[in-house]
């Protein structure tokens, strides 16, 4: 079975700093991992995707995620946290090409002044 | 960019009744999907549809939901008798199929069941 944690629900940075959200995933076969941002009242977008074709994967707005399959991580990271980057952030991940995603239970990003 | 368009964007129901949830799918897309939110919690897949069939169903997506491709370009999601439990926010992707291709998704209805 396929499953995504973010193992934390609440992460809190002040402005200019390192942003870091968890991803950890469980699959019995390769998977295409996905980072979505969700800000109030609207859709999920996509911040980057994985799907083997590099581990390290840049996303828009300065983000980065690195998939490591020794520790079965997809780490979201950004440099420099900027006001506008508040936000819920989603990981996911897909099986085969076509199926369902899979969501973790969202990190919601706090930044302080 | 193309993008996904769901109607309306916010759709209020007498408990019981039937409502209809419309989505437009990015045009050259083959695979639609029906995800749900409720308040507070993780996005929950609900069905996916591939050449006008379902393709997989959670088990929340049991007798009283069905989905729709009436014309070439709508994707419906239907539920017919409506619960307060259904209140939530219903959010429409679709893609392409490819290996490298994620799904997109739209900006959502928030179902409200009073």
């Amino acid at each position: 079975a396929q499953s995504v944690t973010q193992l934390d629900s609440h992460v809190s940075v002040s402005e200019g700093t390192p942003v870091l959200l968890r991803c950890n995933y469980s699959s019995s076969y390769s998977p295409s991992l996905f980072w979505y941002v969700q800000h109030p009242n609207k859709g999920l977008q996509l911040l980057l995707k994985y799907t083997s074709a590099a581990t390290l994967v840049k996303g828009i707005n300065g983000f980065e995620a690195e998939f490591k399959k020794s520790e079965t991580s997809f780490h979201l990271t950004k440099p420099s946290a900027h006001m506008s980057d508040a936000a819920e952030y989603f990981c996911a991940g897909r099986g085969s090409s076509a199926s369902k995603i899979i969501f973790g239970s969202g990190t919601r990003l706090s930044i302080r002044p | 960019e193309p993008e996904v368009t769901q109607t309306p964007s916010h759709q209020v129901t007498q408990m019981g009744q039937e409502v209809i949830l419309r989505c437009v799918p990015i045009s050259n897309h083959l695979y639609f999907y029906w995800y749900r939110q409720i308040l507070g919690q993780k996005v929950e897949f609900l069905v996916s549809f591939y050449n006008n069939e379902i393709s997989e169903k959670s088990e929340i997506f049991d007798d009283q939901f069905s989905v729709e491709r009436p014309d070439g370009s709508n994707f419906t999601l239907k539920i017919r008798s409506t619960k307060l439990e259904d209140s939530a926010m219903y959010f429409c992707a679709s893609t392409g199929g490819g290996i490298n291709q994620p799904q997109h998704f739209g900006d959502g209805t928030r179902l409200s069941i009073l």
